[in-house]
């Protein structure tokens, strides 16, 4: 079946630091993919859809220049927390549209800000 | 506003029990509805995916139903395992390409 990958899996960083995440389709091109944060018992919280050659679309309350999204290439996108704080800790995760308009999820990433 | 709320948020079952998870809809003018798994601290597995213009999927113990008019999905379980214990969450997808996610039910099965 359909892999994306994610990585990192966890990091821990300082405040004021970047962080880049990346999900990749492994074995299918996906012309979009969206990126999704969960606080812990919470549900998953859509935060911006990522569409290969064009700027993402962010949801409401999402900053779109703090989660900078690129999605340069149809089995690549990244996204960067910039200047990332404690209150941006998180499990945040990418899902990648595959055929027949099914999503593929990646594993997940666990962002401790400290 | 579009949203989606699943019950029961918690159940705790023997093994080998039958459960019926539900899911329902706001706005019934969706794509898909998908069911999916998490386990803790990990990402989504998907379980069944069915199109607006069907009923019902099947895999395995899993049986997923939809009725659109209504706003419901019901995901059926048979013979529950220990190993079926995780959050499940189902999501609907809509024309605009967003997939909205209900507030998932946390199944813990116990031997």
């Amino acid at each position: 079946g359909a892999v994306v990958s994610q990585h990192p899996s966890w990091v821990i960083c300082k405040s004021g630091t970047s962080v880049k995440i990346e999900c990749r389709s492994l074995d299918f091109q996906a012309t979009t993919m969206f990126w999704y944060r969960q606080f812990p018992k919470q549900s998953l919280m859509l935060m911006a859809t990522s569409n290969e050659g064009s700027k993402a679309t962010y949801e409401q309350g999402v900053e779109k220049d703090k989660f900078l999204i690129n999605h340069a290439s149809l089995t690549l996108s990244t996204l960067t927390v910039t200047s990332a704080h404690p209150e941006d800790s998180s499990f945040y995760i990418c899902s990648a549209m595959g055929r027949p308009e099914k999503l593929f999820f990646g594993s997940g990433t666990q962002l401790s800000v400290l | 506003k579009q949203e989606v709320t699943q019950i029961p948020a918690a159940l705790s079952v023997p093994e080998g029990e039958n459960l019926v998870l539900n899911c329902s809809f706001t706005d019934s003018a969706i794509y898909n509805l998908q069911w999916f798994r998490q386990d803790p601290g990990k990402g989504l597995t998907s379980l069944l995916l069915i199109q607006s213009s069907q009923r019902e999927q099947t895999s395995g113990r899993l049986n997923a139903s939809l009725d659109k008019s209504s706003g419901r999905s019901t995901l059926y379980i048979a013979a529950s395992q220990p190993g079926d214990s995780a959050t499940y969450l189902c999501a609907v997808h809509y024309n605009t390409d967003k997939l909205i996610f209900g507030t998932g039910t946390r199944l813990q099965v116990f031997p």
